[in-house]
């Protein structure tokens, strides 16, 4: 069965440094997105991507962040310079299409952890 | 604004007895409803979803879900609970404009032997 995949698995930073976390979407997908949890608290929507641009953001994802599809296969997060608050899990996730009733496919998620 | 509740941070049950997860949620559309599931140390998989076409949904593993329009809930069953079960159980509405999941805070089930 198809899967979304991401790596690595845990990522340890020092503050300041950039980090970028690698997706493989399911490859007949089109729509991609990028979701945290941050230890304790509830999955959170970060961003939206489809066509080669982000669709749609959240109020997190600010000028540190950057998504990319640089090839036909790997979907990727930029952290510019990473803050302590920065550390988290994030999970990659993509669906066949937008629409509401689509079912997202995540990935198994990188830790992140800002020293 | 699309949100959802889930009622109970911590669900615990002994193996053989039924499960039951508590969510609300509160949607200005007819909204898209989905549980996830979350082991330790794995990514969150879906366990079934409700998209306006039947009201009881029957998901993986023995779950199923009950949508309920009049009271704003979609409660996830179990009839019979089972080790492998223990895990974490996300609520989630899908925002009818761009697709986005919106999560529920997530229930933690334990079950015990």
């Amino acid at each position: 069965e198809p899967e979304v995949t991401q790596t690595p698995s845990h990522q340890v930073t020092q503050m300041g440094q950039e980090v970028i976390l690698r997706c493989v979407p399911i490859s007949n997908h089109l729509y991609f997105y990028w979701y945290r949890q941050i230890l304790g608290q509830k999955v959170e929507f970060l961003v939206s991507f489809y066509n080669n641009e982000i669709s749609e953001k959240s109020e997190i994802f600010d000028d540190q962040f950057s998504v990319e599809r640089p090839d036909g296969s790997n979907f990727t997060l930029k952290i510019r310079s990473t803050k302590l608050e920065d550390s988290a899990m994030y999970f990659c996730a993509s669906s066949a299409d937008r629409a509401s009733t689509d079912t997202q496919y995540f990935g198994p998620g990188t830790r992140l952890t800002v020293l | 604004a699309q949100s959802v509740t889930q009622l109970d941070s911590h669900v615990s049950v002994s193996e053989g007895t039924p499960v039951l997860l508590r969510c609300n949620y509160s949607s200005s559309y007819s909204p898209s409803l989905f549980w996830y599931v979350q082991h330790p140390n794995k990514g969150l998989q879906l366990l079934l979803k409700y998209t306006s076409a039947a009201t009881l949904v029957k998901g993986i593993n023995g779950f199923e879900a009950e949508f309920k329009k009049s009271e704003t809930s979609f409660h996830l069953t179990k009839p019979s609970a089972h080790m492998s079960d223990a895990a974490e159980y996300f609520c989630v509405v899908s925002d009818p404009q761009g697709g986005k999941l919106i999560f529920g805070q997530g229930t933690e089930l334990s079950v015990k032997p």
